[in-house]
């Protein structure tokens, strides 16, 4: 079983779309994230959900927005897609919303081509 | 701010040979949390190891060894008998509050093992 998954693995598309990017977590876990892993392996956290809040929101782009539909997914909308967006965006979550007393669990991750 | 450096950009190592993976850390929050996460070329990224500021006790999982010094704000990770499936890059983290914020990774360390 699966415990986190992100649909699609791979999507590559054209400079200016707007795409989204699924999670899923069948862990019963309180919060989620969002990480992007560029090119040269730099993970740098994007969001996390507690309960459908947002609690943070690093210096990413407004063209990027997590939404929610419930505790178990976390979807990642990008408009206007820009060069610079090329990365492995990975899904994660873990119990309790704390993140320093919980091990994060990742899903597989989506690698994103801009083109 | 937090830092997480990982000196080591890549090591290559026989089957058999110990490595230490070395991690090095900033903050001035007395009370963090430090992790190590295993990328294998496979992607996806397994946590490994979390440990609290306050527990300086070094940690042994079979062939892994965690080593924690607040003295000199490192926390290495060493490989014992390395095998060929240790190959991976390894990312050191810190993060210094509960819900992932400043939540940072270092750089990482690609670890070739080699037959």
């Amino acid at each position: 079983d699966t415990a986190v998954s992100q649909t699609p693995k791979y999507l590559v598309t054209q400079m200016g779309n707007d795409k989204s990017i699924k999670c899923e977590q069948n862990l019963g876990h309180d919060t989620m994230y969002w990480y992007k892993q560029d090119s040269k392996k730099f993970l740098k956290i994007m969001f996390s959900y507690n309960n459908k809040e947002l609690i943070i929101n690093e210096t990413v782009p407004n063209r990027f927005s997590p939404k929610s539909p419930d505790k178990a997914h976390l979807n990642l909308h990008i408009n206007s897609l820009e060069l610079g967006d090329s990365a492995v965006y990975f899904c994660a979550s873990s119990p309790k919303g704390a993140v320093p007393y919980n091990e994060q669990f990742f899903g597989p991750g989506t690698r994103l081509t801009v083109l | 701010a937090q830092k997480v450096t990982q000196a080591q950009t890549e090591i290559s190592v026989v089957e058999k040979e110990d490595v230490t993976l070395d991690c090095v850390y900033e903050t001035r929050d007395t009370t963090y949390y430090l992790f190590w996460y295993k990328q294998p070329p496979s992607g996806e990224l397994v946590f490994l190891i979390r440990r609290n500021s306050f527990d300086e006790q070094n940690e042994i999982s079979g062939r892994y060894s965690w080593n924690f010094q607040k003295s000199t704000s490192s926390f290495n990770f060493t490989i014992t008998a390395s095998q060929v499936v240790d190959s991976a890059v390894y990312f050191c983290a810190l993060s210094v509050d509960n819900y992932g914020q400043n939540f940072v990774f270092g750089p990482g360390t690609r670890l070739s093992v080699l037959p």
